[in-house]
């Protein structure tokens, strides 16, 4: 059983550009989560998909938008970067419409995007 | 807006000692509670959940809920200098089950 990967594992972007960050989740999760990371704080939840679905959307700008494809994996773009957007991007898998259920989520080992 | 709050920290322990993290959160009709630990520059890692009243214990670590007091702590006992990472609080339930709600994390070191 393969768990959660993310690519890449580290990105430099200069302001107002955009970026693809990619996200395979594990083997027989049908959800995908992803969490913003700023230094010094707890994660932030973004968004999450459902089968190809977006399943509810925390507190981000619609430049921040993603995709889940048919084999559950995801990507989650950001357009017109902004120095704030320098953070580590975590996604997580899981099964059916929950954070995980009573297992809580495993994390992928996250993308660390920083904005010059 | 809902909340996790953590004791600020940083947290410093000699080795052998208990440490004590506390969490509080603000949405009454949270469900499920989970303690991830994170090493500097890596993603959490899951270490304890818990759902019910009272205590949760796997090895040295023991999770304590209280759902009318909106608290929950974890309790690590023979604490080891590996043990020194961030221990993130987060919150799952009520509205929006479908997110954990983190704290800011706090920042334990434990002394050789």
């Amino acid at each position: 059983e393969t768990g959660v990967t993310q690519s890449p594992t580290h990105l430099i972007k200069t302001r107002g550009q955009q970026v693809t960050l990619r996200c395979s989740s594990q083997s027989g999760h049908n959800t995908v989560s992803w969490y913003q990371q700023a230094l010094g704080q707890g994660p932030q939840f973004i968004f999450q998909y459902y089968r190809e679905e977006e399943n509810g959307r925390g507190n981000f700008p619609p430049r921040f938008s993603g995709l889940q494809f048919p084999n559950y994996s995801s990507e989650l773009n950001v357009n017109a970067l902004e120095l704030d957007d320098s953070a580590l991007y975590l996604c997580a898998s899981s099964l059916g419409l929950s954070a995980g259920g009573e297992n809580g989520y495993t994390f992928g080992s996250g993308t660390r995007l920083t904005v010059v | 807006q809902k909340e996790v709050e953590q004791n600020s920290g940083p947290l410093s322990v000699p080795e052998g000692a208990i440490a004590s993290l506390n969490c509080t959160y603000s949405d009454r009709g949270s469900q499920s509670f989970f303690w991830y630990r994170q090493y500097s520059g890596k993603s959490p890692e899951l270490i304890m959940s818990i759902y019910s009243n009272g205590d949760k214990e796997d090895g040295r670590f023991t999770a304590q809920l209280n759902k009318a007091s909106q608290y929950v702590s974890l309790l690590i006992r023979d604490s080891q200098p590996s043990d020194s990472a961030t221990y993130l609080c987060a919150v799952n339930g009520g509205g929006s089950n479908y997110k954990l709600t983190f704290g800011k994390g706090t920042l334990l070191t434990v002394n050789p």
